[in-house]
């Protein structure tokens, strides 16, 4: 167990809808990343937020939204989903700064049919 | 980010050892050498990271060269709990940055 839980774990949508994932990271956590990994791209970033702001973006698509809270969970919104956004979608957390290592999620399993 | 160069899959046999190569021939004085695995239908999980030295611990040992151009993650006695995708990553000292994934090693562990 990572520390790093991820909700939900399987999460079935249609086209064209809207779907929010959440995460909290490691007590203590200040910085959260989010992947994607379909069969076909490997895990892909797609953004890194410390401490409530965004200090990184990746292959983000426009439709997809993320944002930390004070809490320092953090959401991940994906919407107008497309059949391609199929994917298993990951949540890391690391102490931030100096920390070196980063811990992952379980994923949330996501299918757009 | 310096690139990391492995080979697409290895086999071993169950409680041999293992040794998992990577190249990083750009690699610069401030990238840490990270190996992450991860198994079937989980998240990545850390495994180890080192600088110059050789490092060990619970998992595994990491052992890089003294250019730094090349390292090779050993696995002391492969189980088949190991069957995984191995992934070398570079990352710089004292960076929050993200870490960039390649396409890894696929161990696949024998009984």
């Amino acid at each position: 167990d990572s520390g790093v839980t991820q909700t939900p774990k399987h999460l079935i949508t249609a086209t064209g809808q809207r779907v929010t994932l959440r995460c909290s990271p490691r007590s203590g956590d200040l910085s959260v990343y989010w992947y994607q990994q379909s069969l076909d791209q490997g895990l892909q970033f797609l953004i890194h937020y410390y401490n409530g702001e965004e200090r990184a973006k990746g292959n983000i698509l426009e439709r997809f939204s993320a944002q930390q809270f004070p809490d320092l969970h953090s959401e991940l919104n994906l919407s107008s989903l497309e059949l391609g956004d199929s994917a298993l979608y990951f949540c890391a957390s690391s102490e931030g700064g100096a920390g070196n290592t980063i811990y992952f999620g379980e994923g949330s399993w996501l299918t757009v049919v | 980010d310096a690139k990391t160069t492995q080979p697409n899959s290895m086999e071993s046999n169950e409680e041999e050892p293992v040794h998992l190569p990577c190249n990083h021939s750009t690699i610069s004085g401030t990238d840490y050498i990270h190996w992450y695995r991860q198994l079937p239908s989980q998240g990545p999980e850390y495994v180890i990271h080192g600088l110059t030295s050789n490092v060990n611990n619970r998992m595994a040992s990491l052992a890089i060269a003294e250019d730094r151009k090349s390292s090779t993650l050993i696995l002391h006695r492969a189980t088949l709990r190991d069957a995984a995708v191995y992934y070398c990553i570079l990352k710089v000292a004292g960076s929050a940055r993200q870490l960039t994934f390649g396409s890894g090693t696929q161990l696949t562990v024998l009984p």
